[in-house]
């Protein structure tokens, strides 16, 4: 079936570095690329989301970029803060319905003060 | 507004129990979506509602699980009966169309169930 891989797992920086999250999906239809960050005991909110009409977005720190031909897209998190930890999930659209989501199994942030 | 609102935070039942989950999305969203997230398998989607109608339910496990969603303020996700393998968080999302079928799920706080 379809499935969406991140990694790493875990990844720890500290504070001021950068972290990268990549993630490659399965399905040649997917065209919704949103990255979701969950805080322990929390709800996963959406912090940036891409299209595959737009190879990169940035917004603020955060900046994804997306490679159709490769099925790869990542997350990338500039000075990095404290508050910054989270798990961070991935994912795709599928099945050409862009209300489906395969998400990714998550990366634990921790940024290191 | 409130936000996707959702009942109860936290539930522990017996094997064997009826379990009910319960949702209110975002009013004015058309679509409401019932994931479930654990260690082993992450955030998986169980069904999707649109308008009220049930689109896509290829995700619910078994025919233990049903979902309903009789108006569009208002969805219940039932475990009939549960076992301690649906020990889990059940999140509920919505979402507004308008968007070109592009757009950000709303998630709920989520409702942790244990069965015991």
């Amino acid at each position: 079936g379809e499935n969406v891989e991140q990694h790493p797992s875990t990844l720890s920086v500290q504070e001021g570095d950068s972290a990268v999250i990549k993630c490659t999906y399965s399905d040649s239809a997917s065209n919704y690329f949103p990255w979701y960050k969950q805080e322990l005991g929390k709800r996963p909110q959406l912090i940036i989301d891409i299209r595959s009409n737009v190879g990169e977005k940035k917004d603020q720190r955060i900046a994804v970029t997306l490679n159709k031909t490769a099925k790869h897209f990542s997350l990338h998190i500039t000075e990095t803060q404290p508050e910054d930890s989270a798990v961070y999930f991935c994912a795709a659209s599928y099945g050409g319905a862009t209300n489906k989501l395969i998400f990714g199994t998550g990366t634990l942030l921790a940024v290191q003060p | 507004d409130a936000g996707v609102i959702q009942s109860p935070r936290h539930e522990v039942t017996e094997m064997g129990q009826e379990v009910t989950l319960r949702c209110k999305p975002i009013s004015g969203h058309d679509y409401l979506f019932w994931y479930r997230q654990t260690m082993m398998r992450g955030l998986e989607l169980l069904i999707y509602f649109n308008n009220n109608v049930p689109i896509d339910d290829s995700g619910m496990p078994e025919d233990r699980f049903s979902a309903k969603m009789p108006n569009a303020s208002f969805s219940t996700l039932k475990i009939q009966p549960s076992e301690p393998r649906d020990s889990a968080v059940y999140f509920c999302a919505s979402r507004q169309d308008g968007t070109g079928g592009l757009g950000e799920q709303y998630f709920g706080p989520g409702t942790r169930l244990t069965v015991t």
